[in-house]
């Protein structure tokens, strides 16, 4: 059974740094390319980033180019997000995905001072 | 603004077919497959459609998928209250180097 768990959302203020986490079961996680997709408040599903099973190749939407960095370790079985510059527009439920087909319950980051 | 077009809202009663249509252009739909997912009110997304109208395991085939030059369809026969939610279509969209998703169909059953 496929298991994605996201954690290490929070409340922080804009200009901070937050990393997310995202720990994966119930299948060979190195065999696949994974995704994060981001929610707000009301509002429809925004694609954030992409990564190759190996890690070798990274994609990004241009609202998170140079600020987030997407990364993964296959002897973990865990993807990672680590969110820098945080804007207040960037607070949403973050889910991790696998090749968009399974995803995780999606974790909760707030940007507010 | 998203890149992928879809209609903000649709309805229909039970037992009735709706169709949601999802517009996009020659960089996305045109020459990548569409995928669709259905939210339902506070859980994640789930997969309903890929590779254009290919359903997954365990997904009924009261919905199918079509595809047509940079256009896309989600069709929901048999329409049951269970069904209302949010449904989004989504593409790779190879000028941009990135996923793409519609701004999703809220579906009522009325």
């Amino acid at each position: 059974q496929v298991q994605l768990v996201e954690s290490g959302g929070g409340v922080v203020q804009p200009g901070g740094s937050l990393r997310l986490s995202c720990v994966a079961s119930g299948f060979t996680f190195s065999t696949y390319g994974m995704h994060w997709v981001r929610q707000a408040q009301g509002k429809g599903l925004e694609w954030v980033a992409f990564i190759r099973d190996d890690g070798s190749n990274k994609y990004y939407a241009d609202s998170v180019k140079g600020r987030f960095t997407i990364s993964r370790d296959n002897s973990k079985n865990t993807l990672y997000l680590q969110m820098n510059s945080l804007r207040v527009e960037d607070t949403a439920v973050y889910y991790c995905a696998r090749d968009l087909w399974w995803w995780g319950q999606g974790t909760l980051v707030t940007v507010s001072s | 603004q998203s890149v992928l077009t879809q209609p903000p809202s649709a309805s229909g009663t039970p037992g009735q077919r709706v169709a949601i249509s999802c517009s996009g252009s020659s960089s996305n739909i045109g020459s990548n497959n569409v995928y669709w997912y259905q939210q339902l009110p506070g859980t994640a997304p789930k997969l309903l459609i890929y590779r254009n109208n290919q359903r997954p395991s365990g997904v009924p085939d009261q919905f199918s998928g079509s595809k047509s030059g940079t256009s896309a369809s989600l069709a929901i026969s048999g329409l049951r209250s269970e069904d209302e939610a949010d449904y989004y279509c989504a593409a790779w969209d190879d000028s941009l180097s990135a996923w793409v998703f519609g701004g999703g169909t809220k579906l009522t059953v009325l």
